[in-house]
């Protein structure tokens, strides 16, 4: 079991551009979400997606957007950076349900200069 | 509108002391409430939870108490160590989506040797 792998782990990127983050989720789990944890707050949900389908959108612009592929991995692409983007984003991984358990990973620490 | 109240924002403990952390919620549909620990540099991990039908959850030192009247829980840590020294975060999820968790704000707990 190697949990949550996400990639890269530390990207700095200018206002303006885009950025794709990646997620692997734990062997066997199909359920990924994907939380921002701004400095000093507790994440902050953003999507999850189950058997490919998303299943929840939390309260992100359209600029934000996330899909799942057939091997249960995971992209959250971000468009028009702008400075408040900066954060941790991490994803986290469960079975079905998270009430079953969820398993985060490291996050990637995104800087937009 | 933070829909989890989390108090306080920090907190320091002599070793071998208690370490109480609380939070409040709004929101009866609510149904599942993790606690999780955060170590700077790495995702959240899950600590303990507890569903609305139980008033105390222990698992070793840590426990969980909850008042569904009140719709307030607290996370108890009993003979704190040094090595509890972390960021905890109290959170909630609803039943018609485990999947998207509401945290708290984050409590810095720091156990002085």
């Amino acid at each position: 079991d190697t949990g949550v792998t996400q990639s890269p782990t530390h990207l700095i990127k200018t206002r303006g551009q885009q950025v794709t983050l990646r997620c692997s989720p734990i062997s066997g789990h199909k359920s990924v979400s994907w939380y921002q944890q701004v400095l000093g707050q507790g994440p902050q949900f953003i999507f999850q997606y189950y058997e490919k389908e998303e299943r929840g959108r939390g309260n992100f612009p359209d600029r934000f957007s996330a899909r799942q592929f057939p091997n249960y991995s995971s992209e959250l692409n971000v468009n028009a950076l702008l400075l408040g983007d900066s954060a941790l984003y991490l994803c986290a991984s469960s079975l079905i349900t998270a009430n079953y358990g969820y398993t985060f990973g490291s996050g990637t620490r995104l800087t937009v200069v | 509108q933070q829909q989890v109240k989390q108090s306080p924002q920090s907190l320091i403990v002599q070793k071998g002391g208690i370490s109480i952390i609380n939070c409040a919620y709004e929101n009866t549909a609510f149904d599942y409430f993790p606690w999780y620990q955060q170590f700077p540099g790495k995702g959240p991990a899950l600590l303990i939870a507890i569903r609305p039908d139980v008033s105390e959850k222990k698992e070793g030192r840590f426990t969980i108490s909850f008042n569904k009247s009140a719709k307030q829980f607290s996370l108890h840590i009993m003979d704190s160590q040094p090595g509890d020294s972390a960021t905890y975060f109290c959170a909630a999820s609803m039943k018609d989506n485990f999947n998207k968790f509401y945290f708290g704000s984050g409590t810095k707990l720091n156990v002085k040797p």
